[in-house]
């Protein structure tokens, strides 16, 4: 079995710019997350989807930030304008209904220069 | 609103050595409670997970981690470490109602395995 797929592994553009980072959950996994881990700091929630729908976006920094679960499969979560400050590691995650256990990706490099 | 602290962020141990990692949380109903490890490229991968019942879990690649209500701690321990436990360790816990919501985490402890 697959497991949560993120595309780019990497990605560097310019302050100022767009960029969206992808996130393919484990097949038939209706719960997907999405954490940041800027530079030095904790691992830190940004939002969850239960299928399309937003269950909980409180960790989202600003409306810069965009995330969406088009027909409950894969996530995107686009960044624009981007920021120096948004430069970190955003890992996505998923988990079952009714399971409190999240599986990783191996998280989105993102560097804003 | 709950808390994770791990108060170490770098543990050297020599190969064979011993290894406890210490993690304490700040959560006012029973937490639920996990640990992941993150190698280098890799993803962050579940080592073990507390919910409830015997404080004592066992997870996988040898660890395991015993949950102290009193002292509000869930130690991850390994008796005898590899050169491949060179990794970022996180300790994280989730809210305790059963939701799926989201995982608070520690800024992590790296372990460096010394020859």
């Amino acid at each position: 079995e697959a497991g949560v797929t993120q595309f780019p592994s990497h990605s560097v553009i310019e302050k100022g710019q767009t960029v969206t980072l992808r996130c393919d959950p484990i097949s038939g996994h209706d719960n997907l997350y999405w954490y940041r881990r800027v530079m030095g700091k904790e691992i830190k929630f940004l939002l969850h989807f239960v299928k399309e729908s937003k269950q909980d976006e409180s960790g989202m920094p600003n409306n810069r930030f965009l995330a969406e679960r088009t027909g409950g499969t894969y996530s995107t979560l686009k960044v624009q304008p981007a920021e120096l400050e948004d430069s970190g590691v955003y890992f996505c995650a998923s988990s079952v209904t009714g399971s409190d256990t999240q599986y990783f990706g191996p998280g989105t490099r993102l560097t804003v220069l | 609103a709950q808390s994770v602290t791990q108060p170490d962020i770098h543990i050297t141990v020599s190969e064979g050595a011993s290894l406890e990692l210490r993690c304490n949380y700040s959560y006012g109903a029973t937490p639920y409670l996990f640990w992941y490890v993150q190698s280098p490229g890799q993803g962050l991968q579940l080592l073990l997970k507390y919910f409830s019942g015997d404080t004592l879990v066992q997870g996988i690649k040898g660890f395991e981690a015993e949950f102290k209500r009193s002292q509000s701690s869930f130690n991850l321990r390994k008796p005898s470490v590899h050169w491949s436990d060179a990794a970022e360790y996180f300790c994280a816990v989730i809210g305790g109602g059963g939701g799926a919501d989201g995982l608070t985490f520690g800024k992590g402890t790296h372990l460096i395995i010394q020859p």
